[in-house]
């Protein structure tokens, strides 16, 4: 079964300085990548997506994910932290039989930007 | 063009008693699901459709049901609510192999 496992439940960053939010998965072929992002009281947003184009991904606001198949690793990155990044993201993969009609989602990592 | 809305957005229930959640999206997509959030969980996956008439459960199903009788709507039913289903429940579409789609939740509390 496909998974994906979020190793930090909490980062803190200061603003301006750069953002990593880590991301392993889990599965038995190549897999369609999601990161989301929820800001408090809301909805989700979607980020960016992995699927098999290019490895490195370029988001909305800023970030970029890295696909490393030899890792099994989907990392989130922002080079300079920026107040309104304060949210909770979540890394999420594929397992639908036809598409991306299911979702399994981390457990999310929320990140706190120190001012 | 107004997304996924979802009603109510807050809504507190008895022990034992039924509601449905309303879902409806006006971009003509295929693929509808629902979701629960709860702390700490990330979301998990209630029922899902990959058009109309057909649905099928996810990884939480136990005391829900879903019908999908249109493309646009895509209800969700507690026939009986219990404490442990107090939650976020989001509801999301796509365009086949597209990302989803998600709207702004309905908190439900159960007393």
């Amino acid at each position: 079964a496909q998974s994906v496992t979020q190793l930090d439940s909490h980062v803190s960053v200061s603003e301006g300085t750069p953002v990593l939010l880590r991301c392993n998965y889990s599965s038995s072929y190549s897999p369609s990548l999601f990161w989301y992002v929820q800001h408090p009281n809301k909805g989700l947003q979607l980020l960016l997506k992995y699927t098999s184009a290019a490895t490195l991904v370029k988001g909305i606001n800023g970030f970029e994910a890295e696909f490393k198949k030899s890792e099994t690793s989907f990392h989130l990155t922002k080079p300079s932290a920026h107040m309104s990044d304060a949210a909770e993201y979540f890394c999420v993969v594929s397992v639908g039989n036809f598409g991306n009609e299911k979702l399994t989602f981390g457990t999310g990592t929320r990140l706190t930007i120190i001012p | 063009n107004a997304g996924v809305t979802q009603t109510p957005k807050f809504q507190v229930l008895k022990t034992g008693q039924s509601m449905t959640l309303q879902c409806a999206q006006d971009m003509n997509h295929e693929y509808m699901s629902w979701y629960r959030q709860d702390p700490g969980m990330g979301l998990r996956l209630i029922h899902y459709s990959v058009g109309a008439g057909i649905t099928d459960q996810g990884e939480v199903p136990n005391g829900y049901n879903v019908s999908r009788s249109t493309t646009e709507d895509f209800p969700l039913r507690l026939l009986s609510a219990a404490p442990s289903q107090t939650s976020v429940y989001f509801c999301a579409s796509s365009p086949r192999d597209q990302p989803q789609h998600f709207g702004d939740g309905t908190r439900l509390s159960i007393l």
